[in-house]
């Protein structure tokens, strides 16, 4: 099936550091979404996008949709203590088809 | 807007008992639901999506029998867990696409964590 290869697998840095992670397939997908999941709660909606190409900025998060459209990364600028989460890339091929497919996360450890 | 709620938010049960989980979209209407399972410290794992009045699709390798999904009404759909076995302990959640956000967007709920002993 198809698969969202995502990395880095985890991540410990100092506050005020960057942040990057990026996805990956051998598919094409038409919407690329990037989740930030705290402990023992649902995902939340960062940042979706739509077009290939596209670059959008969510406050201090931005992310880029391939424009091969097999991959999209984000990133997260001057990092702060309550970045800290687990962070899934997701991706669905678009149309009738609404069904998500996860990346396997990036666990984000922000040292204050 | 487009809040979806999870019921219960844990719960423990014995081995060979019944457990359901209620997922509401509270400010919209859903067409469409999802069910998701998650174990520690792995992704989520779309386990069978829902659509209102009609019969689940269930992923490849989820027992349909095992997870029972009713989507009853455009605001509630259940997830029911029979004869629970330990491995059957994992994080569920369930998120909703429908009359809210844009692109089919999912809202998804604060899930359920399903423990049994």
């Amino acid at each position: 099936g198809q698969q969202l290869n995502q990395s880095p697998q985890s991540m410990f840095i100092q506050e005020g550091e960057d942040v990057s992670m990026n996805c990956t397939s051998s598919s094409i997908f038409n919407t690329w979404l990037w989740y930030k999941q705290d402990p023992g709660e649902g995902p939340v909606l960062l940042i979706a996008l739509y077009k290939a190409g596209e670059l959008t900025s969510n406050g201090r998060l931005t992310a880029q949709f391939g424009i091969t459209r097999k991959d999209s990364f984000l990133n997260i600028s001057a990092s702060i203590p309550s970045d800290v989460g687990i962070y899934f890339c997701a991706a669905k091929p678009g149309g009738s088809n609404y069904k998500l497919t996860f990346g396997k996360g990036t666990l984000l450890t922000v040292n204050p | 807007g487009a809040v979806v709620s999870q019921h219960p938010s844990r719960v423990i049960c014995k081995s060979g008992t019944s457990v359901k989980i209620e997922c509401r979209s509270l400010d919209f209407q859903a067409t469409t639901m999802f069910w998701y399972r998650q174990f520690p410290k792995q992704s989520l794992m779309l386990m069978a999506t829902s659509n209102e009045g009609s019969k689940a699709t269930y992923e490849q390798g989820v027992e349909k029998d095992k997870f029972l999904i009713n989507h009853a009404s455009l605001t509630l759909s259940t997830l029911t867990v029979t004869s629970a076995h330990p491995e059957d302990s994992s994080f569920y959640i369930c998120s909703a696409t429908g009359t809210s956000g844009s692109d089919n967007e999912q809202f998804f709920g604060p899930g359920t964590r399903l423990t049994v002993l």
